[in-house]
């Protein structure tokens, strides 16, 4: 198994571009998420899925978008790119409820700079 | 006031000390405590949890959780210089999938 997938691994982006970062799994998982993690501040929860087509939003979830196709698939959209979304991005798993039993599977991350 | 604190460190110590590190929290409806290790440039893995109060040992960590002071710690015995990481706290309620992290700690352990 590879586990969590995530791609691109680095990113620069200019102010007002737009990417998806792509994140896979395959282990069969229903939930995954999308955090970000900034420097001092712990993660940051942005959308995360119960299924596939069954997203909801985070604590962080302006200025992006995810989408949820398949059960291996969860991509997060960053539209019209700005200072702020400079972090860097986790994309995690997990085959239960966060609250209860099991544990989250979180994939390398993606280093993103938006200037 | 941030619902989990935690000590960003860094922290620094010998090999085969013993690590304490701790987080405090302000919701006390928090009932599932976690311990996550980040190696640099690396996602992070869960390392231990635990529910409600009480200790829980896994060789050479220690978890305890005291509700009453809103008060989890991670305790590392005969530490290893492949310890060296980031230590996140995490915690969240029955029912939701909102998990809060602390900052994490920088551990050194020096050879």
């Amino acid at each position: 198994n590879a586990g969590v997938t995530q791609t691109p691994k680095f990113r620069i982006l200019k102010i007002g571009q737009s990417m998806t970062l792509q994140c896979a799994q395959d282990m069969n998982h229903n939930y995954m998420y999308w955090y970000r993690q900034d420097p001092g501040m712990g993660l940051k929860l942005i959308y995360y899925s119960v299924g596939a087509g069954i997203t909801d939003k985070g604590e962080v979830p302006n200025g992006y978008n995810v989408s949820r196709s398949t059960t291996e698939d969860f991509p997060l959209r960053l539209e019209l790119a700005a200072p702020s979304q400079t972090s860097v991005y986790f994309c995690a798993s997990s085959p239960h409820l966060i609250a209860g039993v099991g544990e989250q599977f979180f994939g390398p991350g993606t280093r993103l700079t938006v200037l | 006031q941030k619902e989990v604190e935690q000590d960003p460190g860094p922290l620094s110590v010998p090999e085969g000390a013993i690590v304490s590190l701790n987080c405090t929290y302000s919701n006390s409806a928090f009932q599932y405590f976690m311990w996550y290790r980040q190696y640099s440039r690396k996602g992070p893995e869960l390392l231990m949890y635990t529910y409600s109060s009480g200790n829980k040992e896994d060789g050479r960590f220690t978890a305890q959780v005291d509700k009453s002071s809103k008060y989890i710690s991670l305790f590392i015995r005969d530490s290893q210089p492949s310890d060296s990481a980031t230590y996140l706290c995490a915690m969240t309620w029955g029912g939701g999938f909102k998990t809060i992290f602390g900052a994490g700690t920088r551990l050194f352990v020096k050879a």
